[in-house]
């Protein structure tokens, strides 16, 4: 049974930094992309970053992030450790949200077919 | 960035009733769109990618069309636990991007 389970999430000030982890089983991490979206309360899902099953992706060949999040957000993985991760540093009011971590497919196309149970983080003085 | 926009935002419906909704992309995608059902509290869940194909466990009565820029969800006839809301998302090209979401309740 693949699952996807998160931790990490919490309360903290602007400006301050938090550390998302989603740590999968029941398939072969190290063969597949992974990706992170958010969700505002009260509003749509929000693609975050993305990663290749390669840990030491660069930005634009292997590691992408949404505009909004490029310079504060770094995601990484740990293939031996079957994780997944999310830094998140100058945190803004605005990057308060639930937090997913999904599983993406890449043949034939891109689609997100597992997720984890969200955390949230908010971000408030 | 590619926009998706959905429409309804929202929309009423009865247990049985067939029920459309629809997808546009402000560029041409190809096939590059997966359709997504979300309840309350819950996470998002995969129905339909590449358009038109069906995932696996995801009843028949979910289908999908199109390709290009105008893509369609269709539900054949509702059921009690298709009260929810539903995302497009485009894989075309990063960033990629959702549309906004159509809530579907209960009339």
């Amino acid at each position: 049974e693949v699952q996807l389970v998160q931790s990490g999430g919490g309360l903290v000030q602007p400006g301050g930094s938090l550390r998302l982890s989603c740590e999968v089983s029941g398939f072969t991490f190290s063969r597949f992309w992974m990706t992170w979206v958010r969700q505002a309360p009260g509003k749509g899902l929000e693609w975050v970053a993305t990663m290749s099953p390669d840990e030491n992706g660069i930005e634009g060949n292997g590691r992408d992030h949404a505009d909004s999040v490029r310079g504060r957000f770094l995601i990484a993985r740990d293939n031996a450790k079957n994780s997944l991760f999310l830094q998140l540093n100058n945190l803004r009011a605005e990057d308060t949200a639930v937090y997913y971590c999904a599983r993406q497919n890449v043949v034939p196309n891109d689609f997100f077919d597992f997720w984890g149970q969200g955390t949230m983080v908010t971000v408030s003085s | 960035a590619i926009q998706m926009t959905q429409s309804p935002s929202s929309l009423s419906a009865s247990v049985g009733d067939r029920v459309t909704i629809t997808c546009r992309a402000s560029q041409a995608i190809r096939n590059d769109l997966s359709w997504y059902q979300q309840k309350p509290g819950k996470a998002p869940k995969l129905l339909i990618y590449a358009a038109s194909t069906l995932q696996g466990g995801v009843p028949s009565r979910f289908s999908g069309s199109g390709s290009g820029t105008d893509f369609t969800l269709t539900i054949s006839s509702l059921q009690p636990e298709d009260f929810a809301t539903y995302y497009c998302l485009q894989d075309n090209k990063y960033p990629f991007t959702f549309g906004p979401g159509t809530k579907v309740d209960i009339k």
